[in-house]
């Protein structure tokens, strides 16, 4: 069924770089047949989807369009573990922060979720 | 971007009545809709995708219906381990993924 592992810092100061990874096991982040995402959870937005990356003979990286230029997903695949970078962060990027993998654009696997706090 | 509206906010179901939920979409998203449960403390876990197919190891009494712009998520014979808030996400219109500001179920 397989597993995701999330690891990362939960304070993050205003204009600085949130950075989170999610350790893949039972799956291998470079199948043909899955996506490797990021989710995030607030009481003001919701859930809001905000990328993706997945390998189809090529790497491919989408992102949702209020974070793209901040954003960055990127993988490992020595380490099979996939991240998410988001700069210059503010007060309204204060979230929970999962990562969830999709075999059809829904989510079938999740993390267990970062709680994120930016705060000076 | 496809907005999904849930209703009701919160919904009291006694155990072993039938909790109905709604989930609306701004526009048709053919079948692409996907049902999940959240309890505290916890991520989502994915009850139905396709509007009624139920994920591994989801019980019999969780159902969905629907097409187009209006569907709905059953619960029947309401558990007490059913509390939670359920949630509605389509996957037919991207950019981007898109989900409900969720429904929250409790035991009357």
């Amino acid at each position: 069924q397989g597993q995701l592992q999330q690891s990362g810092l939960g304070l993050v100061r205003p204009s600085q770089t949130l950075s989170l990874s999610c350790l893949v096991s039972g799956d291998n982040v470079s199948s043909k047949s899955a996506a490797w995402n990021w989710i995030r959870q607030s009481p003001s937005r919701g859930l809001e989807w905000l990328g993706r990356t997945y390998y189809r003979s090529k790497w491919y990286s989408d992102y949702e369009l209020s974070v793209r230029g901040r954003i960055i997903i990127d993988r490992d695949t020595s380490k099979n573990l996939f991240s998410l970078q988001l700069n210059s962060v503010t007060p309204e990027d204060t979230a929970v922060y999962y990562c969830a993998r999709d075999g059809g654009d829904f989510f079938d696997l999740w993390g267990q979720g970062t709680q994120v706090v930016v705060s000076a | 971007e496809v907005v999904l509206t849930q209703s009701p906010v919160t919904l009291s179901v006694s155990p072993g009545e039938r909790a109905t939920l709604s989930c609306k979409a701004s526009l048709s998203i053919s079948s692409n809709l996907a049902w999940y449960q959240q309890k505290p403390g916890q991520p989502p876990r994915l009850l139905l995708y396709s509007v009624s197919t139920r994920a591994s190891g989801i019980p019999a009494r969780f159902s969905g219906s629907g097409s187009a712009t209006e569907f709905t998520l059953t619960i029947s014979d309401l558990h007490p381990e059913d509390v939670a808030i359920y949630y509605c996400q389509q996957y037919n219109n991207w950019p981007p993924w898109t989900f409900g500001q969720g429904t929250k179920v409790d035991v009357k």
